[in-house]
């Protein structure tokens, strides 16, 4: 167990609809991160979070957006969806920004969109 | 364009023999490298990294080689256990960034 949880573990959903992802990062952890695991495909990373700031984006579409709350959890949220959003949706957490450290991963949310 | 590559989909080694995974890069700004394993329904769980000014860490069964002329790093696991098998994942990093670039995973499979 990391520490790291993901609510909920499936989701499923219709073409065009919008959903929430909610990620609580480990006890102390400031830095959130958001990777995408679609088919076939290695872990993409979407966009970080550290201390309720917006850190760094990365291959995040402008239908998805994310934030931090004050007390660290994250929310990511999923509009318009396509067929091709259907994924794996992983949060990870870190202890600090500004230096490389290990991120630790929750179990993931899995979407389907039909 | 894939900055950094697994290109073994998949590995099959026998229970008590090293288990080799590769992985190469092309950005030659990558500085710190870090695998990961996933087992089926759960998140990728950090294993051990290198950094750019090392050509090797350790850690137990596990080890990290890192060759930069050749941007190419290889994980050692002996000797391998059934328990080991999993997908492992490669990922980098450049200049201090937390934004992770993850490689495609090689599953490996330990037969007992």
């Amino acid at each position: 167990d990391s520490g790291v949880t993901q609510t909920p573990k499936h989701l499923i959903t219709a073409t065009g609809q919008r959903v929430t992802l909610r990620c609580s990062p480990r006890s102390g952890d400031l830095s959130v991160y958001w990777y995408q695991q679609s088919l076939d495909q290695g872990l993409q990373f979407l966009i970080q979070y550290y201390n309720g700031e917006e850190r760094a984006k990365g291959n995040i579409l402008e239908r998805f957006s994310a934030q931090q709350f004050p007390d660290l959890h994250s929310e990511l949220n999923l509009s318009s969806l396509e067929l091709g959003d259907s994924a794996l949706y992983f949060c990870a957490s870190s202890v600090s920004a500004g230096v490389t450290y290990e991120q630790y991963f929750g179990p993931g949310t899995r979407l389907t969109v039909t | 364009d894939q900055q950094v590559k697994q290109n073994s989909p998949s590995l099959s080694v026998q229970e008590g023999r090293i288990s080799i995974l590769n992985c190469d890069y092309t950005n030659s700004m990558f500085d710190y490298f870090l695998w990961y394993k996933k087992y089926p329904a759960e998140g990728p769980t950090f294993l051990i990294s290198i950094s750019s000014i090392k050509d090797k860490n350790e850690d137990g069964r596990f080890t990290v080689f890192l060759n930069k002329s050749a941007k190419h790093l290889s994980l050692h696991i002996v000797p391998s256990q059934p328990g080991d098998s999993a997908v492992y994942f490669c990922a980098a990093s450049a200049d201090g960034s937390e934004k992770l670039v993850f490689g495609k995973g090689t599953k490996l499979t330990v037969n007992p």
